[in-house]
Protein backbone atom coordinates (compact mmCIF):
# COMPACT_ATOMS: atom_id res chain seq x y z
CA UNK A 1 0.00 0.00 0.00
CA UNK A 2 0.91 3.64 -0.32
CA UNK A 3 3.12 4.67 2.53
CA UNK A 4 5.74 7.36 3.82
CA UNK A 5 8.96 7.29 5.38
CA UNK A 6 11.00 9.93 6.99
CA UNK A 7 14.11 10.33 8.89
CA UNK A 8 13.98 8.87 12.53
CA UNK A 9 13.88 11.63 15.27
CA UNK A 10 14.63 13.27 17.09
CA UNK A 11 16.72 16.28 15.54
CA UNK A 12 18.97 18.64 17.85
CA UNK A 13 20.26 21.80 15.91
CA UNK A 14 22.24 25.04 16.84
CA UNK A 15 20.71 28.10 15.97
CA UNK A 16 21.62 28.72 12.26
CA UNK A 17 22.45 25.29 11.64
CA UNK A 18 21.44 23.91 8.09
CA UNK A 19 18.28 21.07 8.27
CA UNK A 20 17.52 18.31 6.17
CA UNK A 21 14.23 16.38 7.23
CA UNK A 22 14.93 13.01 5.00
CA UNK A 23 10.89 11.99 3.23
CA UNK A 24 10.68 9.10 0.93
CA UNK A 25 7.34 7.46 -0.10
CA UNK A 26 5.79 4.94 -1.82
CA UNK A 27 2.73 4.93 -4.16
CA UNK A 28 1.35 3.98 -7.57
CA UNK A 29 0.64 6.74 -9.99
CA UNK A 30 1.58 10.33 -9.28
CA UNK A 31 0.52 11.54 -5.56
CA UNK A 32 0.80 15.36 -4.18
CA UNK A 33 3.47 15.52 -1.46
CA UNK A 34 2.86 17.72 1.92
CA UNK A 35 4.66 19.15 4.55
CA UNK A 36 2.76 20.11 7.50
CA UNK A 37 3.97 21.24 10.81
CA UNK A 38 2.77 21.04 14.25
CA UNK A 39 4.18 23.45 16.99
CA UNK A 40 3.92 22.52 20.24
CA UNK A 41 0.60 22.41 21.64
CA UNK A 42 -1.58 23.28 18.07
CA UNK A 43 -2.68 21.30 15.30
CA UNK A 44 -1.10 20.54 11.90
CA UNK A 45 -0.43 23.31 9.78
CA UNK A 46 0.40 23.01 6.19
CA UNK A 47 4.09 24.04 5.59
CA UNK A 48 3.99 23.90 1.76
CA UNK A 49 3.42 21.37 -1.05
CA UNK A 50 3.85 20.44 -4.05
CA UNK A 51 1.89 18.63 -6.69
CA UNK A 52 3.82 17.14 -9.70
CA UNK A 53 7.31 16.31 -10.61
CA UNK A 54 10.15 18.54 -10.25
CA UNK A 55 7.81 20.87 -8.33
CA UNK A 56 9.48 23.32 -5.47
CA UNK A 57 7.61 23.68 -2.45
CA UNK A 58 8.57 26.88 -0.05
CA UNK A 59 7.56 28.87 2.83
CA UNK A 60 9.19 30.34 5.43
CA UNK A 61 12.50 29.34 4.17
CA UNK A 62 11.82 26.15 3.94
CA UNK A 63 11.93 23.76 0.84
CA UNK A 64 11.27 20.78 -0.73
CA UNK A 65 11.33 19.32 -4.29
CA UNK A 66 9.68 16.60 -5.79
CA UNK A 67 11.78 13.77 -6.90
CA UNK A 68 9.74 11.05 -8.80
CA UNK A 69 13.23 9.81 -9.94
CA UNK A 70 14.10 9.14 -6.04
CA UNK A 71 10.52 9.00 -4.84
CA UNK A 72 11.45 11.88 -2.18
CA UNK A 73 10.66 14.46 -0.93
CA UNK A 74 13.50 15.86 1.21
CA UNK A 75 12.51 19.49 3.06
CA UNK A 76 15.63 21.76 3.62
CA UNK A 77 15.93 25.02 5.56
CA UNK A 78 19.59 26.77 5.37
CA UNK A 79 19.50 28.03 8.81
CA UNK A 80 17.26 27.11 11.47
CA UNK A 81 15.80 29.48 14.59
CA UNK A 82 14.73 28.49 17.75
CA UNK A 83 10.85 28.99 16.53
CA UNK A 84 11.44 26.25 14.23
CA UNK A 85 11.30 23.77 16.93
CA UNK A 86 8.14 21.37 16.29
CA UNK A 87 7.50 18.48 14.64
CA UNK A 88 7.56 17.80 10.82
CA UNK A 89 4.91 15.42 9.12
CA UNK A 90 5.23 14.46 5.72
CA UNK A 91 2.40 13.59 3.87
CA UNK A 92 0.90 12.28 0.41
CA UNK A 93 -2.40 11.77 -1.37
CA UNK A 94 -3.83 11.47 -4.95
CA UNK A 95 -4.94 13.63 -7.05
CA UNK A 96 -8.30 12.78 -8.17
CA UNK A 97 -9.06 9.51 -6.00
CA UNK A 98 -8.85 9.18 -2.59
CA UNK A 99 -9.17 12.15 -0.73
CA UNK A 100 -6.94 10.58 2.59
CA UNK A 101 -3.94 11.91 3.45
CA UNK A 102 -1.12 9.39 3.92
CA UNK A 103 1.34 10.62 6.90
CA UNK A 104 4.90 9.91 8.09
CA UNK A 105 5.45 9.22 11.57
CA UNK A 106 6.93 12.70 11.90
CA UNK A 107 10.61 14.21 12.96
CA UNK A 108 10.77 16.20 16.16
CA UNK A 109 12.99 19.03 15.38
CA UNK A 110 14.44 20.87 18.77
CA UNK A 111 16.84 24.18 17.64
CA UNK A 112 18.67 25.53 20.62
CA UNK A 113 19.72 28.73 20.94
CA UNK B 1 -13.32 33.02 11.23
CA UNK B 2 -12.40 30.81 13.84
CA UNK B 3 -11.28 27.67 11.10
CA UNK B 4 -11.73 24.35 12.58
CA UNK B 5 -12.53 24.39 16.35
CA UNK B 6 -12.86 21.02 18.67
CA UNK B 7 -14.70 20.52 21.85
CA UNK B 8 -13.43 19.21 24.25
CA UNK B 9 -9.57 19.97 24.67
CA UNK B 10 -9.20 17.63 27.44
CA UNK B 11 -11.21 14.43 28.83
CA UNK B 12 -10.67 11.68 31.08
CA UNK B 13 -12.74 8.66 30.98
CA UNK B 14 -12.96 5.34 32.70
CA UNK B 15 -13.22 2.10 30.33
CA UNK B 16 -16.75 1.46 28.88
CA UNK B 17 -17.64 4.99 29.34
CA UNK B 18 -19.25 6.60 26.13
CA UNK B 19 -18.23 10.50 24.87
CA UNK B 20 -18.72 12.49 21.13
CA UNK B 21 -16.09 14.66 20.29
CA UNK B 22 -17.25 17.46 18.47
CA UNK B 23 -15.99 19.39 15.38
CA UNK B 24 -17.03 22.43 13.35
CA UNK B 25 -15.06 24.10 10.81
CA UNK B 26 -16.61 27.83 9.47
CA UNK B 27 -15.11 27.13 6.06
CA UNK B 28 -18.03 26.16 4.00
CA UNK B 29 -15.95 22.74 3.28
CA UNK B 30 -17.13 19.94 2.13
CA UNK B 31 -14.59 17.36 3.05
CA UNK B 32 -14.00 16.49 7.12
CA UNK B 33 -11.78 13.93 8.49
CA UNK B 34 -11.17 12.36 12.06
CA UNK B 35 -7.51 11.23 12.82
CA UNK B 36 -5.91 10.16 15.90
CA UNK B 37 -2.24 10.49 17.04
CA UNK B 38 0.01 8.50 18.56
CA UNK B 39 3.53 8.65 19.68
CA UNK B 40 6.00 6.89 17.15
CA UNK B 41 2.51 6.50 14.53
CA UNK B 42 2.13 9.45 12.62
CA UNK B 43 -1.51 10.37 12.27
CA UNK B 44 -3.84 7.88 11.39
CA UNK B 45 -7.33 8.26 9.78
CA UNK B 46 -10.30 7.19 11.57
CA UNK B 47 -13.05 8.35 9.37
CA UNK B 48 -13.82 10.82 7.09
CA UNK B 49 -16.83 12.55 5.21
CA UNK B 50 -16.85 13.64 1.39
CA UNK B 51 -19.87 15.75 1.73
CA UNK B 52 -22.83 16.13 4.47
CA UNK B 53 -24.50 13.04 4.58
CA UNK B 54 -22.24 10.50 3.54
CA UNK B 55 -19.06 8.66 5.75
CA UNK B 56 -16.49 6.54 4.97
CA UNK B 57 -14.20 4.37 6.91
CA UNK B 58 -10.43 5.21 7.32
CA UNK B 59 -7.71 3.24 8.45
CA UNK B 60 -8.57 2.06 12.03
CA UNK B 61 -11.99 2.91 12.00
CA UNK B 62 -12.65 -0.13 14.83
CA UNK B 63 -14.60 1.62 18.25
CA UNK B 64 -15.46 4.63 16.45
CA UNK B 65 -18.74 6.22 15.01
CA UNK B 66 -18.86 9.22 13.15
CA UNK B 67 -22.03 11.81 12.16
CA UNK B 68 -21.92 14.60 9.74
CA UNK B 69 -24.87 16.42 11.66
CA UNK B 70 -24.44 18.85 8.37
CA UNK B 71 -21.79 21.24 6.69
CA UNK B 72 -20.63 22.67 9.60
CA UNK B 73 -19.95 19.52 12.08
CA UNK B 74 -18.68 16.57 12.42
CA UNK B 75 -18.92 13.70 15.90
CA UNK B 76 -16.47 11.42 16.86
CA UNK B 77 -18.36 8.76 18.84
CA UNK B 78 -16.88 6.32 21.51
CA UNK B 79 -19.36 3.94 22.43
CA UNK B 80 -17.69 1.82 24.81
CA UNK B 81 -14.32 3.54 25.67
CA UNK B 82 -10.75 1.28 25.91
CA UNK B 83 -7.20 2.28 26.99
CA UNK B 84 -5.68 1.62 23.17
CA UNK B 85 -8.06 4.39 22.35
CA UNK B 86 -5.60 7.05 24.34
CA UNK B 87 -4.60 9.23 22.08
CA UNK B 88 -4.67 12.68 20.40
CA UNK B 89 -8.16 13.28 18.36
CA UNK B 90 -7.70 15.82 15.10
CA UNK B 91 -10.65 17.16 13.27
CA UNK B 92 -9.77 18.56 9.59
CA UNK B 93 -11.75 19.85 7.13
CA UNK B 94 -10.87 20.94 3.73
CA UNK B 95 -12.56 22.15 0.26
CA UNK B 96 -12.59 19.44 -2.01
CA UNK B 97 -11.48 21.30 -5.26
CA UNK B 98 -8.60 21.09 -7.00
CA UNK B 99 -5.23 20.62 -4.64
CA UNK B 100 -6.43 22.10 -1.81
CA UNK B 101 -5.43 21.46 1.45
CA UNK B 102 -6.47 20.09 5.06
CA UNK B 103 -7.11 23.01 8.28
CA UNK B 104 -6.99 21.20 11.36
CA UNK B 105 -8.36 21.88 14.82
CA UNK B 106 -6.22 22.06 17.92
CA UNK B 107 -7.02 18.69 18.87
CA UNK B 108 -8.11 16.58 22.07
CA UNK B 109 -6.39 15.07 24.40
CA UNK B 110 -8.16 12.25 25.13
CA UNK B 111 -7.18 9.59 28.45
CA UNK B 112 -8.59 6.43 29.18
CA UNK B 113 -7.86 4.62 32.48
Amino acid sequence: GDSVTQMEGPVTLSEEAFLTINCTYTATGYPSLFWYVQYPGEGLQLLLKATKADDKGSNKGFEATYRKETTSFHLEKGSVQVSDSAVYFCALRFQGGSEKLVFGKGTKLTVNP
Amino acid sequence: NAGVTQTPKFQVLKTGQSMTLQCAQDMNHNSMYWYRQDPGMGLRLIYYSASEGTTDKGEVPNGYNVSRLNKREFSLRLESAAPSQTSVYFCASRETRSYNEQFFGPGTRLTVL
